[in-house]
């Protein structure tokens, strides 16, 4: 069955500190790759996109991510986070022809100033 | 541009009552998704339309939950009657097709 795990429930960093979210996949075929962000009291957006080409994807506010096919994951990261990159993420895989999005639990990331 | 419109955003309602929400998605995606998020969880599709037409509702509780989408643009989910394990945020999400998907704040529901 299709599926997306994320390792952590919550992260807690200080400002400056490097971020790496892991995330992996179970799918068994051709699977395009998600990270959304959802920042307190507002809704999920999108930070990055994987479909196909280069695997080290870049995407707003700095953040990347990395898709290692023969590790089946997808991590995020940021070298340097910021008081504001508060939030919960996500991460998505679409590897059905309907277009519809499997999330894992999610990680809470807490950045103290 | 307007993003995916819902109401409302937080309703409280007793166990065996009914509820309704609304989704406006964003003009001209054909596609609308409405997911359940419970708390502690990412979100989990419940089903999707494409123009009025539904994709996939494999994981709708369809013994109590329903969906509509009239003239493929607005569409509403229905509980009837609710349970309590039926307390989550449940969010709709539109998209032009396969890809970026733009999600509404949600709606909170709590049953009690």
């Amino acid at each position: 069955a299709q599926s997306v795990s994320q390792h952590n429930h919550h992260v807690i960093l200080s400002e400056a500190a490097s971020l790496e979210l892991g995330c992996n996949y179970s799918y068994g075929g051709t699977v395009n790759l998600f990270w959304y962000v959802q920042y307190p009291g507002q809704h999920l957006q999108l930070l990055l996109k994987y479909f196909s080409g280069d695997p080290l994807v870049k995407g707003i506010k700095g953040f990347e991510a990395e898709f290692i096919k023969s590790k089946f994951s997808f991590n995020l990261r940021k070298p340097s986070v910021q008081w504001s990159d508060t939030a919960e993420y996500f991460c998505a895989g679409d590897g059905g022809s309907q277009g519809n999005l499997i999330f894992g639990k999610g990680t809470k990331l807490s950045v103290k100033p | 541009e307007a993003g995916v419109a819902q109401s409302p955003r937080y309703k409280i309602i007793e166990k065996r009552q009914s509820v309704a929400f609304w989704c406006n998605p964003i003009s001209g995606h054909a596609t609308l998704y409405w997911y359940q998020q419970i708390l502690g969880q990412g979100p989990k599709l419940l089903i999707q339309f494409q123009n009025n037409g539904v994709v996939d509702d494999s994981q709708l509780p369809k013994d109590r939950f329903s969906a509509e989408r009239l003239k493929g643009v607005d569409s509403t989910l229905k509980i009837q009657p609710a349970k309590l394990e039926d307390s989550a945020v449940y969010l709709c999400a539109s998209s032009l097709g396969q890809g970026k998907a733009f999600f509404g704040q949600g709606t909170r529901l709590t049953v009690v």
